[in-house]
């Protein structure tokens, strides 16, 4: 069954530090694996997306890495920031005939605090 | 920069009413989708949409849903008879064709529906 599963589901950091979060996944045949942002009451807004081929991907001060051999993803936040407080969704498709089947994760909480 | 648009942002109707919710995509794009999202829990897929047909529906999209492309611009989700258990936010994207092996999807920022 295609799943994907996220960890912690919900996380407190002090504006400035670090923090990174993790996706497990078991879908096939993988595609693509995206990570959004989803500010409350917000649609979600894409940060990254990578192919098979690709172990990592930043913009700006974040970065993702896949690992298509264990099937994990993580999403590194460096010097977080009080405007990062939002969900964070990792998202996973599976190549089907013609299209892509998309498959959500739970999702993590992340709040940063001053 | 392109963006996908949903109206209303919010509505509220009695149970048993009949719902529209509207969205323009991405005017290039072609494959076009709902999500719906309950509050405090997890994005769900309703049903994809390409070629004026519906190509995927989760078991959510039951016969009391339906979607609609009826001019070049506008993709709409329709409820026929509300039940309390609707209300959440549902969210249209769309993605463009050319890119369908990284299927980036484009949100909308949202319809909100409460159904009292």
């Amino acid at each position: 069954k295609n799943q994907v599963e996220q960890s912690p589901q919900s996380l407190i950091i002090l504006e400035g530090k670090n923090c990174t979060l993790q996706c497990n996944y078991t879908v096939s045949p993988f595609s693509n694996l995206r990570w959004y942002k989803q500010d409350t009451g917000r649609g979600p807004v894409s940060l990254t997306i990578m192919t098979f081929s690709e172990n990592t991907k930043s913009n700006g001060r974040y970065t993702a890495t896949l690992d298509a051999d264990t099937k994990q993803s993580s999403l590194h936040i460096t010097a977080s920031q009080l405007s990062d407080s939002a969900s964070y969704i990792c998202v996973v498709s599976a190549r089907e005939t013609s299209y892509d089947k998309v498959i959500f994760g739970p999702g993590t909480s992340l709040s940063v605090i001053p | 920069e392109p963006e996908v648009t949903q109206t209303p942002s919010h509505q509220v109707t009695q149970m048993g009413q009949e719902v529209i919710l509207r969205c323009v995509p991405i005017s290039n794009h072609l494959y076009f989708y709902w999500y719906r999202q309950i509050l405090g829990q997890k994005v769900e897929f309703l049903v994809s949409f390409y070629n004026n047909e519906i190509s995927e529906k989760s078991e959510i999209f039951d016969d009391q849903f339906s979607v609609e492309r009826p001019d070049g611009s506008n993709f709409t989700l329709k409820i026929r008879s509300t039940k309390l258990e609707d209300s959440a936010m549902y969210f249209c994207a769309s993605s463009d064709p050319s890119e369908t092996t990284t299927g980036e999807l484009f949100f909308g920022e949202g319809s909100r529906l409460t159904v009292l």
